[in-house]
């Protein structure tokens, strides 16, 4: 059975500061790790995806993953109001198409 | 570009009967992916396509869900005799996966109630 484990908050983190959300998985044999942002009555949209150890930065966004230690991250650097959601992190164990395994989410709250 | 679109955006039913999901996926992408997401349930995947084959069906929750899809392109998702326990907002994505990629992105739900 594959599982992502996230901590469902919710995380409340103050506007400007660095929000940190961190992500497990069992599977060690996964290989295509994504963060997905999903504002209340919204579908999941995807903001982050990485496929090798180490660090990927996009804007705002860093997004670390570490293998050997099943885990991933996800770093919001100077958080504003509008990233208050869910983040969702999702594993595929394989590298072409298949289902993602989804964790239940860690709500972000940024206070103004 | 278009994104994943479907529809209904919702759909209210009575147990017992049929209701059909539709699907349009991204232009160009081959792969598409039936999830249902639910409160307390998480993110659930049922079924993904690569073009008008479905080679893992193993997310289907019971005999009563089927799905197909033509034309590489546009999909239904079928529940037949819908009971309460369906009710979720079921989400549909494409992908167009290659070598070690496969970024999956969503369309906007049809949210399922039976009543």
């Amino acid at each position: 059975q594959k599982e992502v484990e996230q901590n469902s908050g919710p995380l409340s983190v103050p506007e400007g500061a660095i929000a940190s959300l961190n992500c497990t998985y069992s599977d060690r044999g996964s290989q295509s790790f994504f963060w997905y942002r999903q504002y209340s009555g919204k579908s999941p949209e995807l903001i982050m995806f990485i496929y090798s150890n180490g660090d990927k930065e996009d804007g705002r966004f860093t997004a670390q993953l570490n293998k050997a230690s099943q885990y991933v991250s996800l770093l919001i650097r100077d958080s504003q109001p509008s990233d208050s959601a869910t983040y969702l992190c999702a594993v595929n164990q394989g590298g072409g198409a298949d289902g993602l395994t989804f964790g239940k989410g860690t709500h972000l709250i940024i206070q103004p | 570009g278009a994104g994943v679109s479907q529809s209904p955006s919702n759909k209210v039913t009575e147990k017992g009967k049929d209701v059909e999901l539709r699907c349009d996926p991204i232009s160009g992408h081959t792969a598409l992916y039936w999830y249902r997401q639910s409160l307390g349930q998480g993110l659930e995947f049922l079924i993904y396509f690569q073009g008008n084959s479905a080679p893992d069906k193993s997310g289907l929750p019971s005999d009563r869900f089927s799905a197909e899809r033509t034309g590489g392109s546009v999909s239904t998702l079928t529940i037949q005799r819908t009971q309460q326990e369906d009710s979720a907002v079921y989400l549909c994505a494409s992908s167009a996966p290659t070598s070690g990629r496969n970024e999956q992105y969503f369309g906007p739900g049809t949210r399922l109630t039976v009543t």
